[in-house]
């Protein structure tokens, strides 16, 4: 089955720049999307169709695809980033979704 | 205001089943597809398939394939999922949600197994 794989954990300072990777074999054809889902919290939509950002999403958030790896980029990391974040694409069929392993992003 | 409403907690039996509603206002239910995704006690997102509200056809992970059902009721913008013959490690948070943008989760139904 179709797999994306993330990082389990990426650590940065207030400020920084943290970058999340995700690489799956569909992305050169298929969209990333990117999740950040707090502790106890529903999933918020951060990038959609690999670098859109959705209203409200502050500016520091970016996303970018290339060859098999998208990547979530936040320039300028807060210590409210902290959070995890979850890669979402489909397979090559498109018919199915999968998530990746989710992130867990640390700024401190 | 557009939202995704999903049933209360539920507590259930191994091998027993359990169907979880999503009630969807403030958007043309039939629009957009229903996602189930599920997330056990401290772990990852998991993708459980899909339902198309319009035509009813539905799009199950291969892993729930013969163990998932989801349904809607167009009359009442609602969308369901059942799981049957529960285990454990179906313990789980589950949610509906449009996963694409513009993007609508709900806040998730706690489902517990347990003797």
């Amino acid at each position: 089955s179709y797999e994306l794989t993330q990082p389990p954990s990426v650590s940065v300072s207030p400020g920084q720049t943290a970058r999340i990777t995700c690489s799956g074999d569909a992305l050169p054809k298929k969209y990333a999307y990117w999740y950040q889902q707090k502790s106890g919290q529903a999933p918020v939509l951060v990038i959609y169709e690999d670098s859109k950002r959705p209203s409200g999403i502050p500016e520091r958030f970016s996303g970018s695809s290339s060859g098999t790896m998208a990547t979530l980029t936040i320039s300028g990391a807060q210590v409210e980033d902290e959070a995890d974040y979850y890669c979402y694409s489909t397979d090559s069929s498109g018919n199915h979704v999968v998530f990746g392993g989710g992130t867990k992003l640390t700024v401190l | 205001q557009v939202q995704l409403v999903q049933s209360g907690a539920e507590v259930k039996k191994p091998g027993a089943s359990v169907k979880v509603s999503c009630k969807a206002s403030g958007y043309t239910f039939t629009g957009y597809y229903m996602h189930w995704v599920r997330q056990a006690p401290g772990q990852g997102l998991e993708w459980m398939g899909w339902i198309n509200p319009n035509s009813g056809g539905t799009n199950y992970a291969q892993k729930f394939q013969g163990r998932v059902t989801m349904t809607r009721d167009t009359s009442i913008s609602t969308a369901y999922m059942e799981l049957s013959r529960l285990r454990s490690d179906d313990t789980a948070v589950y949610y509906c949600a449009r996963v694409t943008h513009p993007a609508l989760w709900g806040r998730g139904t706690l489902v517990t197994v347990s003797s």
